[in-house]
């Protein structure tokens, strides 16, 4: 296992078309996030999942985002009729959870709505 | 309001000078405050993690502090490969999301 992989690392769409990425997280960690991260900001929170229970979403996270994660293995963010200001990185992170807080980040997927 | 600020925003450096990078943060039951290091057009990669104030941990160059309201990251004797963006965060709940501060841009000149 090398990590958290993340795919596609680029993604250029049109403006009303939809997205989906997906994370792959370290076998073993039960936790999973997704983050986005705008230029010279820190990430910020859009949802996690325990196994395959989504426990949390960020108010950040409108109705045209999804997220799934099926039999708590990878997981799938969906952006619906993107907008430019969907533009940014989206982070996947793992963690063993429990009481370990300590995240392995993916790399990340750019995304530019043109 | 539950906040995380990092200062300066941007610090550039000689190679050789040490310097310190501040993270306050405003959160009820901290429950843990991790520093990050990120390069361009990459994930944050781990670094520290910080339970309880008084708490110290150190990596090569790195040394991390934490109190009650801030933490520090110490660079000493910094050098080119260090230049990147540091990130802090904490983590103030069971589920373990964290609010993240903007980040430290740091330029390490040789």
């Amino acid at each position: 296992d090398t990590g958290v992989s993340q795919d596609p690392r680029h993604k250029i769409t049109k403006r009303g078309q939809n997205v989906t990425f997906r994370c792959d997280p370290i076998s073993e960690h039960n936790r999973l996030y997704w983050y986005r991260q705008t230029l010279g900001q820190g990430p910020e929170f859009l949802t996690y999942f325990q196994n395959e229970a989504q426990l949390e979403k960020s108010r950040l996270l409108s109705d045209r985002f999804s997220a799934e994660r099926p039999k708590g293995s990878f997981s799938t963010l969906e952006i619906q009729r993107t907008e430019q200001g969907d533009s940014a990185m989206y982070l996947c992170a793992s963690s063993p959870g429990g009481g370990s807080y300590g995240y392995t980040f993916g790399s990340g997927t750019r995304l530019t709505v043109v | 309001e539950d906040q995380v600020t990092q200062s300066p925003e941007a610090l550039r450096l000689q190679e050789g000078e040490s310097s310190s990078l501040n993270c306050s943060y405003t959160v009820s039951g901290l429950r843990g405050l991790f520093w990050y290091r990120q390069d361009p057009g990459k994930g944050p990669e781990f670094l520290f993690t910080l339970y309880s104030a008084g708490e110290e941990k150190e990596k090569e160059r790195l040394k991390a502090t934490l109190t009650k309201k801030e933490s520090f990251l110490h660079i000493t004797a910094p050098k080119p490969e260090d230049s990147a963006t540091y990130l802090c965060a904490v983590a103030y709940n069971q589920g373990g999301k964290l609010i993240f501060g903007q980040g430290t841009e740091l330029s390490v000149k040789p």
